[in-house]
């Protein structure tokens, strides 16, 4: 899997919108962006994935740029319970692959 | 919601001892995967399996480690002979189909601690 670039960690205040980037400059074509989860004690949890257009459901959106060397995560409306390491995954290939997890993206809640 | 299972999710074993790891996948999904995660770093991708056959492994998965899907609804990790630093957290996931618009459903983890 191609390689991905996010913050060590962030910071937001529940009830605010929270946009999480993620850049992937060698992503290629056929490269699926995903985004997982993981609560503090749980396993990874899927959020969302998207190809070329912006996606919506009802945990988030994906909002990727049109070079589609970047892409940011929009949680519309933090709670604390959405407080988790965030991960940018870039997926290519039709087998099954594992994902390559990086560090992600500590995201830190604010009551 | 359907979900992946995992059991135990406590294991805790002396050095040199077989353990099993079971999980319970979601009903229809056809692609199963086992994960590891020590203690404050990545999670690691261990091996996948289709169709009762190993369909990739990464280089952690060596020849102590072992995969089954022993009936219908369990998937197994067994490993051999463990070590000290086979202590982590082991995550299973399941997906329905393979390939990079799928996304896989991952399980609560199992804590093997090794001593």
């Amino acid at each position: 899997d191609a390689k991905t670039t996010q913050p060590n960690s962030m910071e937001s205040n529940e009830e605010e919108p929270v946009h999480l980037p993620c850049n992937h400059s060698t992503i290629s074509g056929t490269d699926y962006i995903h985004w997982y989860r993981q609560l503090p004690s749980q396993g990874p949890e899927y959020v969302i994935h998207g190809l070329t257009s912006n996606v919506n459901n009802r945990m988030a959106s994906l909002a990727i740029a049109e070079d589609r060397k970047s892409s940011t995560l929009i949680l519309h409306r933090a709670t604390l319970r959405d407080a988790a390491v965030y991960y940018c995954i870039l997926r290519t290939g039709g087998g099954a692959d594992g994902l390559t997890f990086g560090k992600g993206t500590h995201l830190i809640i604010q009551p | 919601e359907p979900e992946v299972t995992q059991t135990p999710s406590h294991q805790v074993t002396q050095m040199g001892q077989e353990v099993i790891l079971r999980c319970v996948p979601i009903s229809n999904h056809l692609y199963f995967y086992w994960y590891r995660q020590i203690l404050g770093q990545k999670v690691e991708f261990l091996v996948s399996f289709y169709n009762n056959e190993i369909s990739e492994k990464s280089e952690i998965f060596d020849d102590q480690f072992s995969v089954e899907r022993p009936d219908g609804s369990n998937f197994t990790l067994k490993i051999r002979s463990t070590k000290l630093e086979d202590s982590a957290m082991y995550f299973c996931a399941s997906s329905k189909l393979a390939g990079s618009s799928h996304e896989q459903f991952f399980g609560p983890g199992t804590r093997l601690t090794v001593l």
